[in-house]
């Protein structure tokens, strides 16, 4: 997991209620990115933020939220508009000048 | 579309034997390639990354990488039942260090 802390680890949550999803790192990497995974399948890209102040949408980021006020901090909202917010969530972090990316422990979401 | 496809699996093999895990790419800039290890109910751990043509070793793994047949697989030698996990083959795509992930080799080592 290196420096990479997200938390709650597990999140129980209400259909129409937003929840956010902690984020931290102390790697000092400019990168930070949002996944989730369904079970059995791989890691798709919800959003990611390369500065402070600056994001972008990945592929599924309806339904979600990001913000980068701090290069160490880059949280998640999963709002009441995610039709299937269920899932393992993942957060990673990578210096810019390569290609790596190492992971969080992970949020698993559960909405019912 | 940029794609990353493996074989879903699972594969199972003995303990003590190879386990071959294979992946194909879509995208043929690509200059390098990862190969996570995801045991159940955690995150993915980097486990090899490949840049150029040829093998690399690392202990009992081994990556191959043949850009030009867009494949990159993951050996795993003298195979453990602690070796069980899914492994996940990623590379790079778009212009801000973003990693396509394909779906996972679920492996089974049986003691």
């Amino acid at each position: 997991d290196g420096g990479i802390t997200q938390s709650p680890k597990y999140l129980f949550r209400k259909e129409g209620q937003n929840v956010t999803l902690s984020c931290e790192q102390n790697l000092n990497h400019d990168a930070m990115y949002w996944y989730r995974q369904d079970p059995g399948q791989g890691l798709r890209l919800i959003y990611y933020s390369q500065i402070v102040n600056d994001f972008q949408k990945g592929d599924i980021a309806e339904g979600y939220s990001v913000s980068r006020e701090k290069k160490e901090s880059f949280p998640l909202t999963v709002t009441s508009a995610q039709k299937n917010p269920t899932a393992f969530y993942l957060c990673a972090a990578g210096d810019l000048g390569g290609d790596l990316q190492y992971f969080g422990p992970g949020t698993r979401l559960t909405v019912t | 579309q940029k794609e990353v496809e493996q074989n879903s699996g699972p594969l199972s093999v003995p303990e003590g034997a190879i386990a071959s895990l294979n992946c194909t790419y879509s995208d043929r800039v690509s200059q390098s390639f990862f190969w996570y290890r995801q045991y159940s109910g955690k995150s993915p751990e980097l486990i090899m990354s490949i840049y150029s043509n040829g093998d690399k070793e690392d202990g009992r793994f081994t990556a191959q990488l043949n850009k030009a047949s867009q494949y990159v697989s993951l050996l795993i030698r003298d195979s453990q039942p602690s070796d069980s996990a899914t492994y996940l083959c990623a590379a790079p795509s778009g212009s801000a260090r973003q990693l396509t992930f394909g779906s996972g080799t679920q492996l089974t080592v049986l003691p």
